[in-house]
């Protein structure tokens, strides 16, 4: 089956700008989660959906981060006023019900901030 | 201390050889451990996971778990140049989200 979609792959921004990233998880995964990635490092967690719910947000950086989930499937991730320290991969992962079950990720949005 | 810890190398091997990757952690509460591949400029694909003390083999793959000595490690045995990539452990502890390593760097050398 179709695995996490992301989009767009690639954005370019300006300083100041608001950005809107797409996750569409796998079908029926009923977890999803979104990491921020820097060069060089492992992915930092920035939050974590059951279905609709936000059951954690303790990695967003900022109150400039927002992450919606209204239907329990497709989220997205939005960045107020951008700055240059946002550039970054930003990974969305999705995970079915029930213990032990793996993170699948999608290719990430690689965000640029000019 | 970071909660993951990975030396981040560059570790090279030659072709044949076996790649020994380790990882500690800090949460005692970690409960289930995964490795994730990643290529340059793609996203990390799971490749093992273990949730009980010991060894677990999987094709050339083989995670060994201690969780006393809150230690987990994944071998490659006849590695393969495609194997060349970075290996993050992320152990999944009582929040259900993964902590990462910041990996390491393996490259095997034909």
């Amino acid at each position: 089956g179709a695995g996490v979609s992301q989009s767009p792959r690639y954005k370019v921004a300006k300083r100041g700008q608001d950005v809107a990233l797409r996750c569409d998880p796998i079908s029926g995964h009923v977890s999803l989660f979104w990491y921020q990635q820097a060069l060089g490092q492992g992915p930092e967690f920035l939050t974590y959906f059951q279905n609709e719910a936000q059951l954690d947000k303790s990695g967003l950086p900022s109150d400039r981060f927002f992450a919606e989930r209204p239907e329990g499937s497709v989220s997205t991730l939005k960045i107020q006023r951008t700055q240059q320290e946002d550039s970054a991969v930003y990974l969305c992962a999705s995970r079915a019900a029930g213990p032990y079950q793996p993170q699948h990720f999608g290719d990430g949005t690689r965000l640029s901030i000019l | 201390q970071k909660e993951v810890e990975q030396n981040s190398g560059p570790l090279s091997v030659p072709e044949g050889a076996i790649a020994s990757l380790n990882c500690t952690y800090s949460d005692r509460g970690s409960q289930s451990f995964f490795w994730y591949r990643q290529y340059s400029g793609k996203s990390p694909e799971l490749i093992m996971f273990i949730y009980s003390n010991g060894d677990k083999e999987d094709g050339r793959f083989t995670a060994q778990l201690n969780k006393a000595s809150q230690y987990v490690s994944l071998l490659i045995r006849d590695s393969q140049p495609s194997d060349s990539a970075t290996y993050l452990c992320a152990p999944s502890g009582s929040a259900r989200q993964l902590t990462f390593g910041s990996g390491t760097q393996l490259t095997v050398l034909p």
